[in-house]
C-alpha cells in the first residue's frame, strides 16, 4: 500500500495550545496537501506544499515539508474549539494522473 | 455557492439489494472520484472520471459501478451490498489539472 502514516492517531489539548501534526509517505510527490474532516461531513482542503517548498503558512496553520525524509508537519497555532476534527495528509504523486493518497489521520480533541 | 452535492445523506438497504448514491457538482470541474471511507479510515479511491474517461482502481471490487452521464452528474452503483461495503462513500471534484479536490459531505450507507 502506499497510504502515508500519520502520527499521532489521537491528539486531546487544551485550547488555546498548539497542535502538531505528523504525515509520512511512501513515492515521489508533486505536493502535499492537508485536508480536515470533521465529525460525519466531508474533507475540506487546508493548505498544498509543492515538493520543492519546504514551508508554507495560512493564518494559523504552518506546514513544513521534508522530501529527503518523506515527511510533513502540520502545526496549528492557538487552537480553538471549532480546530475539533480529523486531519488528513494527502499526497500527489508525480506519475500526472491527478490521484491523491490518503494518510491515516489524526483526530485532534481541543478541550475547552 | 458552487459546491458538491451528495444525496442522500444517509442510505439504509438490505444486505444483497442493489443501492445508487449520487452526486452533483456546480463547479463544472472535470475530473470527478468517488472514496469509500471506513470508520477511522482514511478514504479509499473507488474511481475517478477524467470528463466521461473512466478510471477503475485496481483494488475496486467488481461490485461496484459509476456511471458519468454529464459533467455535473455521477453515480456510484453497488449491485449486491454486503456488509462489508457499509461506510462513508465521498465524491470530489476537481479542475483538469487542478491540485485540489471539492468534496461533497458524503452518504453513510448501512447494511442490514
Amino acid at each position: 500500500s502506499q497510504q502515508g502514516e500519520e502520527d499521532p492517531q489521537a491528539l486531546s489539548i487544551q485550547e488555546g495550545e498548539n497542535a502538531t501534526m505528523n504525515c509520512s509517505y511512501k513515492t515521489s510527490i508533486n505536493n502535499l496537501q492537508w485536508y480536515r474532516q470533521n465529525s460525519g461531513r466531508g474533507l475540506v482542503h487546508l493548505i498544498l506544499i509543492r515538493s520543492n517548498e519546504r514551508e508554507k503558512h495560512s493564518g494559523r496553520l504552518r506546514v513544513t515539508l521534508d522530501t529527503s525524509k518523506k515527511s510533513s508537519s502540520l502545526l496549528i497555532t492557538a487552537s480553538r474549539a471549532a480546530d475539533t476534527a480529523s486531519y488528513f495528509c494527502a499526497t500527489e504523486d508525480n506519475f500526472g494522473n491527478e490521484k491523491l493518497t490518503f494518510g491515516t489521520g489524526t483526530r485532534l480533541t481541543i478541550i475547552p | 455557492d458552487a459546491m458538491v452535492i451528495q444525496n442522500p445523506r444517509y442510505q439504509v438497504t438490505q444486505f444483497g439489494k442493489p443501492v445508487t448514491l449520487s452526486c452533483s457538482q456546480t463547479l463544472n470541474h472535470n475530473v470527478m472520484y468517488w472514496y469509500q471511507q471506513k470508520s477511522s479510515q482514511a478514504p479509499k479511491l473507488l474511481f475517478h472520471y477524467y470528463d466521461k474517461d473512466f478510471n477503475n482502481e485496481a483494488d475496486t471490487p467488481d461490485n461496484f459501478q459509476s456511471r458519468r452521464p454529464n459533467t455535473s452528474f455521477c453515480f456510484l452503483d453497488i449491485r449486491s451490498p454486503g456488509l462489508g461495503d457499509a461506510a462513508m462513500y465521498l465524491c470530489a471534484t476537481s479542475p483538469m489539472g487542478g491540485e485540489t479536490q471539492h468534496f461533497g459531505d458524503g452518504t453513510r450507507l448501512s447494511i442490514l
